[in-house]
């Protein structure tokens, strides 16, 4: 069974950094590419950025360019997100998910870890 | 690239079939065939329901089913059962790398 576990939210003011960490396991981490997609309190979800299996591919969503940095393990089965200069906009439960943009599809999901960026 | 539109609440009661939009434009819904549906309960994550527009995952029951005509693509779920409300979103390859996602409806089984 395909399991996801984020985890390193939590509370950070503006301007502040927080790495969030995905643990997979269930698959073969290696062979798969992976997002990370967040969903802000009560709103929808947003694509945040993606890394392919090799980490020779890596996209990011324009809201988040610059600032984020996607990169993962593949000796340890996990995926991270470093999250630089963040902003209140930012606050979001996180979601790694596994599966390829080219093709839109993501076919499994973490629980999520909540970030929220406030003073 | 702005979000696709889908209505914000939808509804039906059991064993009936319920309907749900999302509209895009050319440059995403209407430009590929790569529009997938997700299901979220309250507190849950998102679950894959359809893929490439009308590809069900395995164990996905057959009362969900999916399609597109134009710039706007359709869940229907037929035989509603309790268990299906939640919160769909739709979601699309938008080009250049990029995917975007509906507002999400709000399904009531009533």
């Amino acid at each position: 069974e395909v399991q996801l576990l984020e985890s390193g939210g939590g509370l950070v003011q503006p301007g502040g950094s927080l790495r969030l960490s995905c643990a997979a396991s269930g698959f073969t981490f290696s062979t798969y590419a992976m997002s990370w997609v967040r969903q802000a309190p009560g709103k929808g979800l947003a694509w945040v950025s993606a890394i392919s299996d090799s980490s020779g591919t890596i996209y990011y969503a324009d809201s988040v360019k610059g600032r984020f940095t996607i990169s993962r393990d593949n000796s340890k089965n996990t995926l991270f997100l470093q999250m630089n200069s963040l902003r209140a906009e930012d606050t979001a439960v996180y979601y790694c998910a596994k599966g390829y943009v080219s093709v839109n599809r993501f076919d499994s999901w973490g629980q999520g870890t909540l970030v929220t960026v406030s003073s | 690239q702005s979000a696709l539109t889908q209505p914000p609440s939808a509804s039906g009661s059991p064993e009936q079939s319920v309907t749900i939009s999302c509209t895009g434009t050319t440059s995403d819904v209407g430009g590929y065939n790569y529009v997938s549906w997700y299901q979220q309960h309250p507190g849950k994550a998102p679950k894959l329901m359809i893929y490439e527009v009308s590809k069900r995952p395995s164990g996905v029951p057959d009362r969900f089913s999916g399609s597109k005509s134009g710039n706007t693509a359709s869940l229907t779920v037929s035989g509603l059962q309790a268990e299906d409300e939640a919160d769909y979103y739709c979601s699309s390859y938008a080009g250049r790398n990029n995917v975007i996602f509906g507002g999400g409806t709000s399904l009531t089984v009533l």
